[in-house]
């Protein structure tokens, strides 16, 4: 099974953009398996997710984050990344990036995050 | 978007007992879309069952999860001292997707 890993910096000024890159071994984005998330954990709002991308670009957002948010593919890198501009202190969180699994079975495909990067906290502040 | 509410916010309970959490979703929803996670501290949540009531591979059976329309839930059967962390709910069906706030299950 694949390992993701995220990397990026841990703080973030407000009104800036935050940037982060998640590294997937064991497997190849490019084989067109799976789609690829960002999701993030904070105290305030729990669990949210952010978007997914598949190994062609397209991309698919939450409407609560999609005017400030873009996730890219490097399928070269074995790589996807998250952009979120304009950040404030209340998108400071862990972010994960994440596997959406596939798991078919009676002609139906069931596709929850079955793989997890451990996770970065981004902190927003000046 | 489906809100998804969990009960109760703390389950206390001793080893060997059983633990029932329940998930409730703001709609119907097919239960081919509800899939339940366990987050220890520190770590990422670890997919336990999908479609409802599907175990992931490698998940003991003393997990398991059953419902159906708005209602689910996910017993643990005879809690292990590992069993003690944090449990969510989270729907993949409609856009976009969300997750439950919650059950924290701690030992008594």
């Amino acid at each position: 099974q694949e390992q993701l890993q995220e990397s990026g910096p841990g703080l973030v000024r407000p009104s800036q953009t935050l940037s982060l890159t998640c590294t997937v071994s064991g497997g190849s984005i490019s084989s067109g398996d799976y789609f690829w998330s960002w999701i993030r954990q904070s105290p305030g709002k729990g669990l949210e997710w952010i978007g997914y991308i598949y190994y062609d670009g397209s991309a698919y957002y939450n409407p609560s984050l999609k005017s400030r948010v873009s996730i890219s593919v490097d399928t070269s890198k074995n790589q996807f990344s998250l952009r979120l501009n304009s950040v404030t202190v209340a998108d400071t969180a862990v972010y994960y990036c994440a596997r959406v699994g596939k798991f078919c079975g009676g002609g139906d495909c069931y596709t929850p995050f079955d793989s997890w990067g451990q996770g970065t906290l981004v902190t927003v502040s000046s | 978007e489906i809100v998804l509410t969990q009960s109760p916010g703390t389950l206390s309970l001793s080893p060997g007992e059983r633990a029932t959490l329940s998930c409730r979703a703001s709609q119907r929803m097919s239960s081919s879309y509800l899939a339940w996670y366990q987050q220890k501290p520190g770590q990422a949540p670890r997919l336990l069952i999908y479609a409802a009531s599907t175990r992931a591979p490698g998940i003991p059976d003393r997990f398991s999860g059953s419902g159906s329309g708005t209602d689910f839930s996910l017993t643990i059967s005879t809690l292990e001292p590992e069993d003690f962390s944090v449990y969510y709910c989270h729907q993949y069906g409609d856009a976009p997707r969300t997750f439950g706030q919650g059950t924290q299950v701690e030992i008594k």
